[in-house]
């Protein structure tokens, strides 16, 4: 298998453009993560699908974000309108349940590094 | 609230010295536990995991963890570092990550 697939891999835009982070989860994965790195703030968990539904979006930092994962094996990430805060390392991460509910183990992609200017 | 605490943020240690990471938890019930690591310029790698069973969990690279369920605790080890461990070490719980201690081995 690929692995988790994201595209961009770097994405360069202005301010008050819309962003779109691409996901392609490893196949048989029924979980998918979308997580931010940055410098200030860390690692932080921006929303959680299970079986291509919204589980848990608490961390989506506001409107201008939106996820949506309309099948097994796709999933996409959109800032709308984007800014000069937005700029960090987007990851997507996918997982696999196993028997017991919290037993599986999350599988990263190589994240798309955004700046927006 | 539901929160994982990694309380350094930055360790600094010289080669051949031991190493404990903290992880702290406020999750009740079962949890899974992980740790991470990513070098630099590099995507998150995992070092270790637990599930069940034997609180003390050997992983990749020399790195071990201990569940202490009473302390809500999974703090990482090494008995003796070395500069290519130099890397972000995340803890996670139930998907949610600490927020990351940046390890820096002196040669």
């Amino acid at each position: 298998d690929a692995g988790v697939i994201q595209s961009p891999r770097h994405e360069v835009t202005e301010m008050g453009q819309e962003v779109t982070l691409r996901c392609k989860p490893i196949s048989g994965h029924n979980s998918l993560f979308w997580y931010r790195q940055t410098m200030m703030r860390g690692l932080e968990l921006l929303i959680y699908f299970n079986n291509n539904v919204p589980i848990d979006d608490s961390g989506m930092p506001e409107d201008r974000f939106s996820a949506k994962m309309p099948n097994a094996s796709f999933s996409t990430l959109k800032i709308q309108p984007s800014e000069p805060r937005d700029s960090a390392v987007y990851f997507c991460a996918s997982s696999e349940r196993l028997a017991a509910k919290n037993q599986e183990t999350q599988y990263f992609g190589p994240g798309t590094r955004l700046l927006v200017l | 609230a539901q929160s994982v605490s990694q309380h350094n943020h930055h360790v600094i240690l010289s080669e051949a010295a031991s190493l404990e990471l903290g992880c702290n938890y406020s999750y009740g019930g079962t949890v899974n536990l992980f740790w991470y690591v990513q070098y630099p310029g590099q995507h998150l790698q995992l070092l270790l995991k637990y599930f069940s069973g034997d609180p003390l969990v050997k992983g990749i690279k020399g790195f071990e963890a201990e569940f202490i369920k009473s302390k809500f605790s999974f703090n990482l080890r090494k008995p003796s570092v070395q500069w290519s461990d130099t890397a972000e070490y995340f803890c996670a719980v139930r998907g949610r990550f600490g927020a990351g201690t940046r390890l820096t081995v002196k040669p």
